[in-house]
């Protein structure tokens, strides 16, 4: 089975500027969350999709939004980027019912790197 | 905020055991353990997880004590490859992952 991969791997904007990094979650899942991880420290959970539809969201502005297709692909956009926005995004994808009884994995890809100056 | 605390650091020779604590004096009874690692540059990796009974799979062991508040992983054979920081995690089941700083790992030879 294929893993979940990301796109670009690395990037570089400018403040103000708007990106989308985006997702292929692994054959078979369909839920996918998004985290952005800084320098030195955890990932921190921006927001999860459940067939298409946002069903949990971290402490992150609005300007950051997403979207799921129907293929289970996602997207994750920022507008207006800010330097606190340099981070490391990762997606991670996972079957069954968000909120319901799954302990299933979470499958990691390996990151969008976003520089922003 | 993470639920957890875990060591910043910790070292292990090349093939002894290497025993990462977790303490988690706040879990709910329908929260489980969740470990992953990270290792540089790449994405969080899924190691086990765990309710009550402790655990074991091809990678590691999950030790948890009788109430709860606290559990041990266990790589059995450390290699150099293990190198990573590792994450404990509580989550009730379908919801966000909520990580720490997590128990930077190295491995010597």
């Amino acid at each position: 089975e294929t893993g979940v991969t990301q796109s670009p791997t690395h990037l570089i904007k400018t403040r103000g500027q708007q990106v989308t990094l985006r997702c292929s979650s692994q054959s078979g899942h369909n839920t996918v969350s998004w985290y952005q991880q800084a320098l030195g420290q955890g990932p921190q959970f921006i927001f999860q999709y459940y067939r298409e539809e946002e069903n949990g969201r971290g402490n992150f502005p609005p300007r950051f939004s997403g979207l799921q297709f129907p293929n289970y692909s996602s997207e994750l956009n920022v507008n207006a980027l800010e330097l606190d926005d340099s981070a490391l995004y990762l997606c991670a994808s996972r079957t069954g019912l968000a909120g319901t009884l799954n302990t299933g994995e979470l499958f990691f890809g390996e990151g969008s790197r976003l520089t922003v100056l | 905020d993470a639920k957890t605390t875990q060591p910043t650091s910790m070292d292990c020779a090349e093939g002894r055991a290497a025993n990462l604590p977790c303490n988690h004096s706040t879990i709910s009874g329908n929260e489980y353990v969740y470990w992953y690692r990270q290792i540089h540059s790449q994405g969080p990796q899924y190691i086990i997880h765990g309710l009550k009974n402790n655990e074991t799979n091809e990678m590691a062991s999950l030790i948890i004590t009788e109430d709860r508040k606290s559990s041990t992983l266990i790589l059995p054979h450390a290699t150099l490859r293990d190198t990573a920081v590792y994450y404990c995690i509580v989550n009730r089941a379908g919801t966000a992952l909520i990580f720490g700083k997590g128990t930077t790992l190295s491995v010597s030879s």
